[in-house]
This record gives C-alpha cells, sequence and structure tokens, in this order.
C-alpha cells in the first residue's frame, strides 16, 4: 500500500507569493492533518481535514488554509508568504477522526521563503 | 489542555550502550502515547504506542517504551544503541476522551550515538 504522499518535495517563493501543497494520504484514510516543523518552534498543528470537512484548527493566521477533496486527498495554502513561513510542511493520515491508531506522515514539503 | 515535555533536548550515548528518550504528559483524561523518530529531511516514522493494556510496548527496530502512570511518563528505551539509531525523536499524546482533540508531540530529542 502506498504511502502518504506530498508534493512537491522542496519549494522556493519569495515573500508576498502564494503556495500550494498537496498530499494524498494513504488510501482507505479519509483523515488529513498538517503539521508545520522549524527549529525553533517544533512540530505546530496547523489543521485537520476529515470528509472534506475542517475539523480542528491550530493556531495560526488566517493566511494558512486548506481543504479536503472527495478523494480525500488535501491541500494547504498560504497566501502573502513571510520569511517565517520557511519551514518544513508535513502532511499526515489515519483511518478515521475518532480511530485511536497513529498518524502516518509524508516526506514532507520544504518551503524557502527569500 | 494537552501538553508533552522531553526535557532533554540532546542524549549522547556510545554504541552498544542503553539508550533512554525521556518523555512526560499531562492530558485531562486517559492517554494515548506515542513514539515517532526523524531523519534528516525525510517525515517522521512511528515507531510505538500505548494505548492500554501492558505498561511496557515493544515496537519498531528494537525499541520499547513504559507507560508510568502515576509519574505520566512514557520513557523510550533500547537495550543496546545502534550508531544508525542517531536520529531526532518525538514523545506524542492524545487525550483517549477527546476524539477532537489533535496529537500534540513534544519538542523533540536529538540522539546521537557515537562509535
Amino acid at each position: 500500500k502506498a504511502g502518504v504522499t506530498q508534493t512537491p518535495r522542496y519549494l522556493i517563493k519569495t515573500r508576498g507569493q502564494q503556495v500550494t501543497l498537496s498530499c494524498s494520504p494513504i488510501s482507505g484514510h479519509r483523515s488529513v492533518s498538517w503539521y508545520q516543523q522549524t527549529p525553533g518552534q517544533g512540530l505546530q498543528f496547523l489543521f485537520e481535514y476529515f470528509s472534506e470537512t475542517q475539523r480542528n484548527k491550530g493556531n495560526f493566521p488566517g493566511r494558512f488554509s486548506g481543504r479536503q477533496f472527495s478523494n480525500s486527498r488535501s491541500e494547504m495554502n498560504v497566501s502573502t508568504l513571510e520569511l517565517g513561513d520557511s519551514a518544513l510542511y508535513l502532511c499526515a493520515s489515519r483511518p478515521t477522526e475518532t480511530n485511536t491508531g497513529e498518524l502516518f506522515f509524508g516526506e514532507g514539503s520544504r518551503l524557502t521563503v527569500l | 489542555a494537552q501538553s508533552v515535555a522531553q526535557p532533554e533536548d540532546q542524549v549522547n550515548v556510545a554504541e552498544g550502550n542503553p539508550l533512554t528518550v525521556k518523555c512526560t504528559y499531562s492530558v485531562s483524561g486517559n492517554p494515548y502515547l506515542f513514539w515517532y523518530v526523524q531523519y534528516p529531511n525525510r517525515g517522521l516514522q512511528f515507531l510505538l504506542k500505548y494505548i492500554t493494556g501492558d505498561n511496557l510496548v515493544k515496537g519498531s527496530y528494537g525499541f520499547e517504551a513504559e507507560f508510568n502512570k502515576s509519574q505520566t511518563s512514557f520513557h523510550l528505551k533500547k537495550p543496546s544503541a545502534l550508531v544508525s539509531d542517531s536520529a531526532l525523536y518525538f514523545c506524542a499524546v492524545r487525550d483517549i476522551n477527546n476524539y477532537g482533540q489533535n496529537f500534540v508531540f513534544g519538542p523533540g530529542t536529538r540522539l546521537s550515538v557515537l562509535p
């Protein structure tokens, strides 16, 4: 079974631009979560989607948004990029939102903002 | 609110020696506890979890962890460390009684196994 796939793996943007990151969960998984990882702040929860609905949201500004499609694939968007948005963005999936199991992570999308 | 503490930023151990990476947690209810490992420029890989039952949990690559409810701890252990175990380790917690809660991760502990 294929794992969680994130694209692109690496990207460079400049301040003020916007970026869209994509995540394809493990087949059959309906819950997708997004995390931001930086050396200073560690792993911070962005949001979780289940059945195309946002279930949880972390403490990030409105420039960070996401969505989930009917096939469970998810995208997150960051508008008006700032230098501090440079980070590794991780997507994780699990079968359902109430599942007691672990999160399965993708390899991440490393965003550099210049 | 849930929280996870990993009191050591860095742990150094010689190859062949036992290793321990510490984790303490705080949840309002009963916890689900997890350990993940991250290698450079990679995502997080699941090592093991505690849901219920035996306090000693065995996981991947020879790792194990001991759940201690009274001390609210979930320390990761391995009897004999390998150089290839050098990586960043994260402890995570989720509240059993609150399905709506997301996973909360600790700040991570960098493990260096010296040859």
